[in-house]
C-alpha cells in the first residue's frame, strides 16, 4: 500500500530536549516536505526536500533542522524544542513536479508535538 | 507572494443541506487549485483539483471549478451526511517546476442530524 509514515504520532517532550520525528514513503518520490498546522494559520512548510541530499528552508524553518541521506526517508530535527514549537507535523511526498504537471502530494497522518 | 482565503468556520450544516466553502487565491501564473480534507485525528487526504481554468474537479459529490476571471475555486456539495465532518482546507500549486503547496486556514464543517 502506496504510504507516507510518521513517528512518534504523539510526543511529549520538555523544553532543550533534542527530537527527531521521522518519516518515510514507500513511492519512491522525489520531494517530500514538512508542514507544521496550527490553529488559525493553516499548514506553513517548515523544510522541503527534493532529492537525496537535496534540502531548502520553506516558510518557518527556525529552529528546525532536515536532512535527506535516502530519497525514502526525511526526518524533522529539533535541536532544542520550545514551547512555541508545539504544533500537530505532517510529512508529505510527490513527484517531483515538471513545467505544466500536476503530481498530488501524499501526507502522513501527523505528529502531535507538545513542548513544555 | 501566492496566498489562499477561505471562509472562517466552524460551519455547522443539517444532514442534506447544501454545502458552499469559499476559497479565493492570489498567485503569480496558473497554479494548480486544490482541495483537501482532513478527517478527526488522521491526515491530509486529497478531495479534488483542477489544473487550469474553467476544470471541474470533483469526487465523493464534492465539486469545485476553477473560475480564473474571480480567483476562486469555492467546494460545494449538494447534500451533506455526517461523515462529511471534517475540516476542509484550500490549496495551490505553483506549476513553474516547484511542488510547494501553499494553504488557506482551513474551514471546520460540521453536520448534525
Amino acid at each position: 500500500e502506496a504510504q507516507v509514515t510518521q513517528n512518534p504520532r504523539y510526543l511529549i517532550t520538555v523544553t532543550g530536549k533534542k527530537l527527531t520525528v521521522t518519516c518515510s514513503q514507500n513511492m519512491n518520490h522525489e520531494y517530500m516536505s514538512w508542514y507544521r498546522q496550527d490553529p488559525g494559520l493553516g499548514l506553513r512548510q517548515i523544510y522541503y526536500s527534493m532529492n537525496v541530499e537535496v534540502t531548502d528552508k520553506g516558510d518557518v524553518p527556525e529552529g528546525y533542522k532536515v536532512s535527506r541521506k535516502e530519497k525514502r526517508n526525511f526526518p524533522l530535527i529539533l535541536e532544542s524544542p520550545s514551547p512555541n514549537q508545539t504544533s500537530l507535523y505532517f510529512c508529505a511526498s510527490s513527484l517531483r513536479s515538471r513545467q505544466g504537471r500536476t503530481d498530488t502530494q501524499y501526507f502522513g497522518p501527523g505528529t502531535r508535538l507538545t513542548v513544555l | 507572494g501566492d496566498s489562499v482565503t477561505q471562509m472562517e468556520g466552524p460551519v455547522t450544516l443539517s444532514e442534506e443541506a447544501f454545502l458552499t466553502i469559499n476559497c479565493t487565491y492570489t498567485a503569480t501564473g496558473y497554479p494548480s487549485l486544490f482541495w483537501y480534507v482532513q478527517y478527526p485525528g488522521e491526515g491530509l487526504q486529497l478531495l479534488l483539483k483542477a489544473t487550469k481554468a474553467d476544470d471541474k474537479g470533483s469526487n465523493k459529490g464534492f465539486e469545485a471549478t476553477y473560475r480564473k476571471e474571480t480567483t476562486s475555486f469555492h467546494l460545494e456539495k449538494g447534500s451533506v451526511q455526517v461523515s462529511d465532518s471534517a475540516v476542509y482546507f484550500c490549496a495551490l500549486l505553483y506549476t513553474g517546476g516547484g511542488n510547494k503547496l501553499t494553504f488557506g486556514t482551513g474551514t471546520q464543517l460540521k453536520v448534525e442530524l
